[in-house]
């Protein structure tokens, strides 16, 4: 039983148009979430995070939206570049519990 | 460079061999932990170290028999594996203790074939 999923396993987009990432969960004891990105041989690293107190969070181009009600957050980049070629990585977790709960990850293509 | 560094990169083994993974952090944290990705899946938590204290077991079979011998090594010893094992083992650490909204840095993981 996914706990959290992204149901979109890729994405490609134009280069200078906005990417929309979305990832949905059904763990309600989540109050915090994150984002991470990994290309290629590389681990992931993380982008940006949102506590579930909050709807909103903006860090340069990339702005995650939660929508508690919905159980559903998303992940936009405006404007998107190559270099955001990467696979997406949406994560849950509950404070003082040890696990982060990953989602499957969405494959973002963005074309030059 | 992420501060946090695993070898090997690439391993293939059988599935009578006994092999390790190994984990290091430069980065003076305090929790680490081990990660399973398979093809097409979520990461998987496998285990976590607070302090070098096993925090988290989270069902893994005993083929899988991790170790720290302090909080800036991390070991993941493997041995009688079977192929649907195969998979990239990531590890991570974090600053504060587990759970407490510690974003996670991932090494570059070993990728693992069990023929």
């Amino acid at each position: 039983d996914q706990q959290v999923k992204q149901n979109s396993p890729s994405l490609s987009v134009q280069e200078g148009r906005i990417s929309i990432l979305n990832c949905d969960y059904t763990n309600s004891m989540f109050d915090y979430f994150l984002w991470y990105k990994k290309y290629p041989a590389e681990g992931p690293t993380f982008l940006i995070s949102i506590s579930s107190i909050k709807d909103k969070n903006e860090d340069g181009r990339f702005t995650v939206f939660l929508n508690k009600s919905a159980k559903h957050l998303s992940l936009h980049i405006v404007p998107s570049q190559p270099g955001d070629s990467a696979v997406y990585f949406c994560a849950g977790m509950k404070t003082s519990y040890d696990k982060v709960i990953f989602g499957p990850g969405t494959s973002l293509s963005v074309i030059p | 460079e992420t501060g946090v560094t695993q070898t090997p990169r690439h391993l293939v083994m059988g599935m009578t061999n006994k092999k390790s993974l190994k984990c290091e952090q430069h980065l003076g944290h305090n929790a680490m932990y081990w990660y399973k990705q398979s093809a097409k899946k979520p990461l998987e938590l496998m285990f976590v170290y607070n302090f070098k204290e096993q925090t988290e077991n989270n069902s893994v079979p005993s083929r899988f028999s991790p170790e720290c011998p302090n909080s800036s090594h991390l070991f993941l010893h493997l041995h009688t594996l079977q192929p649907e094992d195969s998979a990239l083992y990531l590890c991570a650490s974090s600053q504060g203790p587990a759970g407490a909204n510690e974003k996670l840095f991932f090494g570059s993981g070993t990728q693992l074939s069990v023929l």
